[in-house]
């Protein structure tokens, strides 16, 4: 079974750093995708960025980057230029493309502060 | 084209009551996916369903809880007997056949008294 990890339960940067955040995944399948979702305390699901497995490039949205070693099975996000609105939780999380089950695997999640 | 949609957003019950909780998907999505969100905890998945048929429930527990899709009307995931452990963020998202242009609602807060 496919499971995702993500070690930092709590993160702070300053207003305009760089932060990076970290999320491991485990499985056996070679065709999946990864998603950094946040929830702000609205309770919103908001998707950040995704990765498709069989992509080497790393994707990019804006101030929001990836990390994406699949042979280390590790998929981080780097927010850069921090800005206040980015204070939520961030979930990373993993879906298989095998078949038409679209179900999402979530890690606990990582709450981010943004100091001003 | 309105996102998707849950209702209510806020439901209390006292232990022992059902609740129903509601989710209208995007318009042209047929696929429905439900997942509990606890305090302080991830999401985990409780069930996939396609119009009148349910595809994977394995995440749903086998006591209490039921859920449908019929060929009208929104999606229900429906917990008899509540009990306090059930109080959670309940989310919806729905796609199309294809799996992309996945999209979440705003989610139901359960609160079992």
């Amino acid at each position: 079974a496919q499971t995702v990890t993500q070690s930092q339960p709590e993160m702070s940067v300053q207003e305009a750093e760089t932060v990076t955040l970290s999320c491991t995944y485990d499985t056996s399948e070679s065709d999946y995708y990864l998603f950094w979702y946040k929830q702000p305390p609205s309770r919103q699901m908001i998707l950040v960025i995704r990765q498709e497995a069989y992509k080497q490039q790393n994707a990019t949205e804006n101030r929001f980057s990836v990390n994406f070693q699949k042979a280390a099975k590790s998929f981080s996000l780097k927010i850069s230029d921090s800005q206040l609105g980015d204070a939520a939780m961030y979930f990373c999380a993993y879906r298989s493309n095998a078949g038409n089950n679209r179900k999402l695997i979530w890690g606990l999640g990582t709450s981010l502060a943004v100091n001003p | 084209n309105a996102g998707v949609m849950q209702n209510p957003r806020h439901l209390v019950r006292r232990r022992g009551q059902e609740a129903r909780l509601r989710c209208s998907p995007m318009k042209g999505h047929s696929h429905v996916y439900w997942y509990r969100q606890l305090p302080e905890e991830g999401l985990k998945f409780m069930v996939y369903l396609q119009k009148e048929n349910i595809i994977d429930e394995s995440g749903m527990p086998k006591e209490r809880f039921s859920a449908e899709f019929p060929k009208e009307g929104p999606s229900i995931l429906r917990i008899q007997q509540v009990v306090r452990g059930d109080s959670a963020a309940y989310f919806c998202a729905s796609s199309p056949q294809t799996g992309d242009g996945y999209t979440f609602g705003s989610g139901t807060r359960l609160t079992v008294v």
